[in-house]
């Protein structure tokens, strides 16, 4: 069954330098989400991508978080000056058409640890 | 916030059915009802949804009430490896985006 991957596993970086995370969804998904999840939180809406441009955004994706599509397969987030409050489970999902009646499905995400 | 209300936590023995509950009394007309899982720390992982007619498939049944106020997922056949949280999500008029709440620990004793 298709699956959405994303590397690195578990990302170790000091405050204050830039961190990319990198996931490839499901080959023929148009939509492309990060989620992140706080250790014992909720998981929490960052932001939405579809036609290479931002669908939509929350709170927490402020301007030091970016995505990019960078080649027909990525779907990056990056975080250009990282605080020690990013340290976090970083999902990504994709789902197929628009979101009304399809699911999202997520990677197993990538483990972020701020020193 | 998220549009639903669940238990926090639940159990049920291994081999029978968990019927976990969820309630959604301002859900609108057009807006689905979508079950997560979330084992340990690893990814959500896609159930089951719906709208307004009980959904089947190989992992779970999907029961909505006719008013759509609320929903329970059966698990036929709990085993172990169901051991999890499990988030009901309405999809808050087809945004892009799943509020997650905290959703419901189930236990599975052997």
């Amino acid at each position: 069954e298709p699956e959405v991957t994303q590397t690195p596993s578990h990302q170790v970086t000091q405050m204050g330098q830039e961190v990319i995370l990198r996931c490839v969804p499901i080959s023929n998904h148009l939509y492309f989400y990060w989620y992140r999840q706080i250790l014992g939180q909720k998981v929490e809406f960052l932001v939405s991508f579809y036609n290479n441009e931002i669908s939509e955004k929350s709170e927490i994706f402020d301007d030091q978080f970016s995505v990019e599509r960078p080649d027909g397969s990525n779907f990056t987030l990056k975080i250009r000056s990282t605080k020690l409050e990013d340290s976090a489970m970083y999902f990504c999902a994709s789902s197929e058409e628009s979101p009304a009646g399809q699911p999202q499905h997520f990677g197993d995400g990538t483990r972020l640890s701020i020193l | 916030d998220a549009k639903t209300t669940q238990p926090p936590s639940m159990d049920c023995a291994e081999g029978r059915a968990a019927n976990l509950p969820c309630n959604h009394s301002t859900i609108s007309g057009n807006e689905y009802v979508y079950w997560y899982r979330q084992i340990h720390s690893q990814g959500p992982q896609y159930i089951i949804h719906g709208l307004k007619n009980n959904e089947t498939n190989e992992m779970a049944s999907l029961i909505i009430t006719e008013d759509r106020k609320s929903s329970t997922l059966i698990l036929p056949h709990a085993t172990l490896r169901d051991t999890a949280v499990y988030y009901c999500i309405v999809d808050e008029d087809s945004s892009y985006k799943l509020i997650f709440g905290s959703g419901t620990r189930l236990l599975v004793r052997p």
